[in-house]
């Protein structure tokens, strides 16, 4: 099993939708959580970090649930420059290595 | 100016050469790292430094070495290129969370 999961996607989704997609994490005792996003052949960028009890950013809103060991991300109405690929992080236990899963890729359609 | 920038930006080569991609941060993080992130679009740490001193070195093949003249500088040297090495290569740089990517390397191996 990974140590942390996601759906590969794509997700097609209308201009103005909402979105939303989790990521699992396999460890615990994983301390912090963070969404990056990564633009095409670009290089991946800090979204935001996920707090216990969950934290919203504009249109963004993350989610942690520790009991079933995942985080969430919500994008409420949608704009085509949120199409990139997001990238679920999670942070060893031991120090502060990020583990890093695959990656959901979201396209906004207009 | 650049934060973290990493050089080539492109670098297309023969099978069985040897090539270095340099990196240098100007944000006087502490910790600097090689991430690979193949076709896949998995990214994984292959090397982090810590004020020039080696800490992480995932399983990587020791045609890959890693150096650190200084703490701001971290280069990736890849003896003996094989085809399976064609991949983007991120440099990046940490204080505790706070991760910064250079813009990445993509290297083709042909």
């Amino acid at each position: 099993r990974k140590e942390v999961e996601q759906d590969p996607g794509p997700f097609n989704v209308p201009e103005g939708a909402t979105v939303a997609f989790n990521c699992t994490y396999s460890n615990s005792a994983s301390q912090s959580f963070f969404w990056y996003r990564q633009d095409c052949r670009k290089e991946p960028k800090l979204l935001m970090s996920v707090y216990s009890s969950g934290n919203e950013d504009g249109r963004f809103t993350a989610q942690l649930n520790r009991a079933s060991q995942y985080i969430s991300l919500l994008i409420r109405d949608s704009k085509l420059s949120d199409s990139a690929t997001y990238l679920c992080v999670v942070t060893k236990a031991s120090n502060y290595q990020l583990i890093w899963g695959a990656g959901t890729k979201l396209i906004i359609k207009p | 100016d650049t934060a973290v920038s990493q050089t080539p930006k492109y670098l297309v080569t023969q099978m069985g050469n040897d090539k270095s991609i340099k990196c240098e941060q100007n944000l006087g993080h502490d910790t600097m790292y090689w991430y690979k992130q193949d076709s896949k679009k998995f990214l994984k740490i292959m090397f982090s430094y810590n004020n020039k001193e080696l800490i992480i070195n995932e399983t990587v093949p020791n045609r890959f070495s890693p150096k650190s003249p200084d703490k701001a500088h971290l280069n990736l040297h890849i003896n003996s290129l094989e085809l399976g090495d064609s991949a983007v290569y991120f440099c990046a740089s940490s204080q505790y969370y706070g991760y910064t990517f250079g813009s990445g390397t993509r290297l083709t191996v042909v």
